[in-house]
């Protein structure tokens, strides 16, 4: 079945150092999302990519989408300690089931 | 309204208890999804309702019932649960393949003892 890999599992930076997530799909997406989960709260939507190669940026938040819409990243610039969290991908297959399938997460801790 | 409403947040129950988790939004959303998330791990899929009828069960055991009482509400009915169960249920709402993405409630953190 549709498999969402995530990397790294933990990040650790000091405050205004950069960050990038990655995810990978065992197969092609139709299109991914990105969620952020504070600690001891729930998943909050950042954003959607659809098209091959898309770019999107939210301020400090930028996000890209790979040519073959099987991967994915997320890259902060400048890290803040409200960054603090665990950032899921989410992919969606090409069938028509329309699954949502998480990515095991990647958890930013900021040191100011 | 932007929310979804899960109540109760917290419950302890016991292995023989029925218990029911509610959830509840007013987007005008006609889909709805329980999740079941473990800590550190990412939330996993239990069921999907699309336009208030069942079109994803994702090989739940029968001891979690869902029900869609209407567009608005969607419900978590709980018999008969293992210590093993014990997560953090997370109900969210979306439009029919939306771009906007899923609105995840708070949640409800259930302990089994």
């Amino acid at each position: 079945g549709q498999q969402v890999m995530q990397i790294p599992q933990y990040q650790h930076v000091q405050e205004g150092e950069d960050f990038t997530t990655y995810c990978n799909s065992s197969t092609t997406l139709s299109n991914i999302q990105w969620y952020k989960q504070r600690p001891g709260g729930h998943p909050v939507f950042l954003i959607q990519l659809v098209k091959s190669g898309e770019v999107k940026k939210q301020k400090r938040l930028t996000f890209q989408f790979g040519e073959a819409k099987k991967n994915s990243s997320l890259h902060i610039t400048a890290t803040q300690t409200t960054d603090v969290g665990t950032y899921f991908c989410a992919g969606r297959g090409s069938s028509n089931t329309g699954k949502l399938i998480f990515g095991q997460g990647t958890t930013l801790q900021v040191k100011p | 309204d932007t929310e979804v409403t899960q109540t109760p947040k917290h419950l302890v129950m016991g292995m023989t208890n029925k218990k029911s988790l509610k959830c509840e939004q007013h987007m005008g959303h006609r889909a709805m999804y329980w999740y079941k998330q473990k800590a550190k791990k990412p939330p996993e899929l239990m069921f999907v309702y699309s336009y208030e009828k069942l079109s994803i069960n994702e090989s739940v055991p029968s001891r979690f019932s869902p029900e869609c009482p209407n567009s608005s509400l969607l419900n978590l009915h709980l018999h008969a649960l293992q210590p093993e169960d014990s997560a953090l249920y997370l109900c969210a709402s979306s439009q029919y393949r939306s771009p906007i993405g899923y609105t995840f409630g708070s949640g409800t953190r259930l302990t089994v003892v």
